[in-house]
């Protein structure tokens, strides 16, 4: 059974600085993995999605990198700012027949200005 | 292009009710999905349709729990009766379908937020 866990569950940082927020996976047989956003009372925006062939996707100030052997990815996100606060979730899909995906509760992140 | 749009946003109803979430996908999406996140916990999958059709429904907790999509469009989910376990957020989210990669971005709702008292 795949787990996906995100640590830390919280983590704030001043503006102006990069971080990483981890992801670690139990099973590395995956399709896909995705990066979301969550803003308080809304949905969840896809941020990146990287493929089981590739090792990162970049989109501006993210980048996501994927090593599927070791069952891990980071989101980087370069030169902090006030609107990057939301909860971060990442979510692994098994394999391109099953849609499934199995999501990890997440890393709040609070930019300070 | 509208997104995926989820009604009632908030729902407060007593146990042994019935309630109904409605979810409209991202007009030419095929697949759409359920999902669902309780108290404390991470967001589990419920079920899958591609069109009408119900692909995967291993993911639903229960016999109380009934899932449509009708001639492939908006969907419903439908909880009779709820128990006060079945509190939380409710997602429903889109996607194009298979193929290139940037078609399986799945893009989610706003979820309904379900209280049962």
């Amino acid at each position: 059974k795949q787990e996906v866990t995100q640590i830390p569950a919280a983590l704030s940082v001043p503006e102006g600085e990069n971080l990483v927020l981890n992801c670690s996976f139990t099973d590395s047989a995956i399709y896909n993995l995705q990066w979301f956003r969550q803003d308080p009372g809304k949905g969840l925006t896809s941020l990146l999605l990287i493929q089981s062939s590739q090792r990162e996707q970049t989109s501006g100030r993210l980048n996501a990198s994927l090593d599927k052997s070791s069952g891990r990815s980071t989101l980087y996100i370069a030169a902090s700012q006030p609107g990057d606060s939301a909860t971060y979730l990442c979510a692994v899909r098994p394999n391109f027949g099953n849609e499934k995906l199995t999501f990890g509760t997440g890393t709040r992140l609070t930019i300070i200005p | 292009e509208a997104g995926v749009t989820q009604f009632p946003s908030h729902s407060v109803i007593e146990k042994g009710q019935t309630v109904t979430l409605r979810c409209d996908p991202i007009s030419g999406h095929d697949n759409l999905y359920w999902y669902r996140r309780v108290m404390g916990k991470e967001i589990k999958f419920l079920l899958h349709f591609v069109k009408e059709s119900k692909q995967d429904e291993s993911g639903m907790p229960n016999n109380r729990f009934l899932a449509e999509r009708t001639g492939g469009t908006y969907s419903t989910l439908k909880v009779q009766p709820a128990e006060l376990e079945d509190s939380g957020v409710y997602f429903c989210a889109s996607s194009q379908g298979p193929g290139r990669a940037t078609n399986e971005k799945l893009f989610f709702g706003s979820g309904t937020q379900l209280s049962v008292l």
